[in-house]
């Protein structure tokens, strides 16, 4: 068990084109969950999703964000023609779903270090 | 909905001095709570939790907090704080069955300092 990864660790682009950033979560957590944290704020949810099924995604940020986890595993956030307001960390968690046992509390969600994304 | 107010954005102590950290929530229905922390370049780990049941809580690194209903507060404390603990500390709240998403305060840097 590795935790939880992201990648890439840092993402500067230009403003109007589209960037993706990955997440690999705990290899049998259930539910991922995907967060923007601004300078100064506390993180603030995006998206989640169980298994493969995105559960919530209203709080996408406008129609330019999308996410998706094919296979129930790793997920990607994608950011269409970024715009300065974009620059962020996006964080992603992952954590078990209740009542399904193994590593962990099921209402703990573990962190990975995040993609600080910088849009100039 | 639900929020979470962390009144000091920044909390400068002793080391070996005591800390309280503040935590007030808003929400109609009844939610879980907990306390994270994030360490430079690190990511949010959690400290501690409350989900039911007895209101005093203990977490990681000598970290306690309680839950008091009627003010709808969730604070943090710790009787000897280290150099260690500086930090960034992020209460936060979660619907009960709603998906666990979590809202988070505005954080409270904490500085520990000789």
């Amino acid at each position: 068990d590795t935790g939880v990864s992201q990648d890439p660790r840092h993402k500067i682009t230009k403003r109007g084109q589209n960037v993706t950033f990955r997440c690999d979560p705990i290899s049998e957590h259930n539910r991922l969950y995907w967060y923007r944290q601004t300078l100064g704020q506390g993180p603030e949810f995006l998206t989640y999703f169980q298994n493969e099924a995105q559960l919530e995604k209203s709080r996408l940020l406008s129609d330019r964000f999308s996410a998706e986890r094919p296979k129930g595993s790793f997920s990607t956030l994608e950011i269409q023609r970024t715009e300065q307001g974009d620059s962020a960390m996006y964080l992603c968690a992952s954590s078990l779903l209740p009542g399904t046992g193994g590593h962990g509390d099921s209402y703990e969600q573990y962190f990975g270090p995040g993609t600080r994304l910088t849009v100039t | 909905a639900q929020s979470v107010t962390q009144l000091d954005s920044q909390v400068p102590v002793f080391e070996e001095a005591p800390v309280e950290l503040r935590c007030n929530y808003s929400s109609s229905v009844s939610v879980y709570l907990f306390w994270y922390v994030q360490y430079p370049n690190q990511g949010l780990q959690l400290l501690l939790k409350y989900l039911s049941g007895s209101t005093l809580v203990k977490g990681i690194n000598g970290f306690e907090a309680e839950f008091n209903k009627s003010q709808t507060s969730f604070h943090l404390r710790k009787p000897s704080v280290h150099i260690s603990d500086t930090a960034e500390y992020f209460c936060a709240v979660a619907l009960t069955g709603g998906g666990n998403k979590l809202t988070f305060g505005t954080g409270t840097q904490l500085k520990v300092e000789l």
